[in-house]
Parts: structure tokens; sequence; C-alpha cells
């Protein structure tokens, strides 16, 4: 299984709500990333978990905030988010290895819109 | 940050070899270069990574010369299915995409 899911695909959500992103893996990965996609743009990391302990934070706003219950699990909690927000929510996973990098399997991201 | 510099886009025709380049010229010693493809409303996906020289696999080979501050991507043999944007990333640690690369395949 080489597939990293998330829930929702879609979520509109107004500025005063709460809601979460979800992302799970089945490979035994134990590096898990939360990027953020505008349209016509790259991906922007926000945030790298390994071993389930956060490791960056790329000075991303407190209105997002991580979670990792488990090595197979990741979370972007949501809380009074602007309508620049609005973007792609992409979650990757990839093994961890101190002497090279590698490859990050994506999933199909969570498509958020914020009202 | 990483910074890298790709052409923003580039037309092809099926069946023709594509070769992008990619300029890294603050890559660090323990970098090393790794080519991802994204088609719109997906997630990228991983095509090839290298350290130095040349690499292969079943979907592309990577060139790198001696001073590893360029890369070069080669698809060979295109097909519409290769139409996405192409993404070069120099990272060890971190992993940050530059702008990419918007390859248009044609019949």
């Amino acid at each position: 299984d080489t597939e990293v899911t998330q829930t929702p695909k879609h979520l509109v959500m107004g500025m005063t709500n709460k809601k979460s992103l979800k992302c799970e893996q089945h490979m035994g990965h134990r590096a898990m990333y939360w990027y953020k996609q505008k349209a016509k743009k790259p991906p922007e990391l926000m945030f790298v978990y390994s071993y389930e302990k956060l490791s960056i934070n790329e000075s991303v706003p407190s209105r997002f905030s991580p979670e990792c219950p488990n090595s197979s699990l990741l979370n972007l909690h949501l809380h009074a988010l602007q309508p620049e927000d609005s973007a792609l929510y992409l979650c990757a996973s990839s093994q961890v290895d101190t002497s090279k990098p590698y490859e990050q399997y994506f999933g199909p991201g969570t498509r958020l819109t914020v009202t | 940050l990483a910074k890298t510099t790709q052409p923003i886009s580039m037309d092809s025709y099926e069946g023709q070899e594509v070769n992008i380049t990619c300029s890294h010229n603050n890559i660090a010693t323990n970098d090393y270069i790794t080519w991802y493809q994204q088609f719109p409303s997906q997630g990228p996906r991983f095509i090839i990574q290298g350290y130095k020289t040349k690499v292969t696999n079943e979907v592309a080979s990577l060139f790198i010369p001696a001073d590893r501050k360029s890369s070069t991507l080669s698809l060979p043999r295109v097909s519409l299915s290769d139409t996405a944007v192409y993404y070069c990333l120099h990272n060890f640690n971190k992993f940050y995409f530059g702008s990419g690369t918007k390859l248009n395949v044609k019949p």
C-alpha cells in the first residue's frame, strides 16, 4: 500500500468555524508533512513531523495547529481562518534517514475554501 | 531557503524527448536533487532523485554535472499524459519546491 489518504476532499468553512483535516498512511513512514498550495503556485512547506514529534514549523500562523496522534495519522486543526487561507492542503509522508532524503508520497489534498 | 530556477513552460510533441533544466546555484554539499511531477488537483509524484552524474529509472533520466549547480531531467518519448508541472528541488531535510515548469505535450 503506497497510498496517502486525505479527508475531506473538499471543505468550505466560515471564518469563525473550527475544522480539522485528516491524513493517513500505512507505509510505515515516520515522517509526515503538511503543505499549502495556492492556485498555479508550488507547494509551500508548513510543518514536518518526525517520529511523531514536530520538527519543523515554517512560521505558520497559530490558526493552523498540527497534531500527530500516532505514526499513521496526521491532523491539521483549523480555527479562525482568513479567506486568503483558501488553498489545496497537501499531506505527504516519507521514510526517515539521516544520510539521504527519501521520496515523499503525497495525498490528493483537501481543497479548502474559507468564506 | 533553497532556490531553484526553471523555465516557466515548455512545449513538445508526442514521441519527442524532453529535457528540462534546473539551476540550483546555492546547492549544499549534503543536498540531493529531486524532481516531482504534478497534475492539476493532485499531489506531486516523485520522479527521480540523484546526487551526482547520471541516474536513470523506468520513467526518466537525471543528469547532474560535476559542479552540481544545475541538473537536467530527461523524459524519453513523451506522450499526452506527460502534460504536467515538473518541479526541481535540492534538499536534504527540508523540501522547498521551485516555481516549476509547465510541460505541454501536443499531439
